[in-house]
């Protein structure tokens, strides 16, 4: 079954440090999406990044990059300089290969992150 | 921002009673779908829906139903209302392709 992994609950970064939220995904199609998602303390849901299995290169949007190693099955985020509002708990999820063209989402159960002055 | 709206944001009901939500876009996208977000859980897909009165079961549909007669409008609604209900509902939306998805500001029910 398809499945998203996010194996830390928490993390500490101090400000302007860069840091990495990992993410591991088990699929056996080739043909997949990832995405970060950023849920701050006021609840929305907001879109950071995205990365197709077929995509050649590391996906980047400003201060995020996505670490993606296909053979070790990871897609790792990277947050480089971080700010303040960064602090939130942010979600990993997988476009269901299964799900034909409904783009449904997998989530996994995400890695609350705090910024420290 | 993509025009997605909730209704209402937050709600207190009682064990037993019948519940809707309501999701409506402006956007004209074609997917609409309704999660679920539980503490240690993630997001967990309810139902959703690829076209008009075209809807499908999610990974956690026990006890939820859907409907969507007009482009803009998708309705969760819980028939008879339990405690394992409380939680906080997302409706998203998406086109076909990459699979983005915009999701609304969310609705915080509880289930007394």
């Amino acid at each position: 079954a398809q499945k998203i992994t996010q194996t830390q609950p928490g993390m500490f970064v101090q400000e302007k440090e860069a840091v990495t939220l990992d993410c591991t995904y088990d699929t056996s199609d080739p043909s997949y999406g990832l995405f970060w998602y950023k849920q701050p303390s006021s609840g929305e849901m907001i879109f950071l990044i995205y990365q197709g299995s077929y995509d050649q290169q590391n996906a980047t949007e400003g201060r995020y990059s996505l670490n993606f190693q296909k053979a070790r099955k990871s897609a790792n985020l990277v947050i480089s300089a971080s700010q303040l509002g960064d602090s939130a708990m942010y979600f990993c999820a997988m476009r269901d290969p299964y799900g034909g063209a409904t783009n449904k989402l997998i989530f996994g159960t995400g890695t609350l992150l705090a910024v420290q002055p | 921002d993509a025009g997605i709206t909730q209704s209402p944001r937050h709600k207190v009901t009682e064990t037993g009673t019948p519940v809707t939500l309501r999701c409506h876009q402006t956007e004209n996208h074609r997917y609409m779908y309704w999660y679920r977000q539980d503490p240690g859980h993630g997001l967990r897909l309810i139902h959703y829906s690829y076209g008009v009165k075209d809807t499908d079961k999610g990974e956690v549909s026990d006890g939820y139903s859907v409907s969507r007669s007009k482009t803009e409008d998708f309705l969760l609604t819980l028939e008879s209302a339990t405690s394992s209900q409380t939680s906080v509902y997302f409706c998203a939306i998406s086109e076909p392709g990459q699979g983005k998805q915009f999701f609304g500001p969310g609705t915080r029910l509880t289930v007394l």
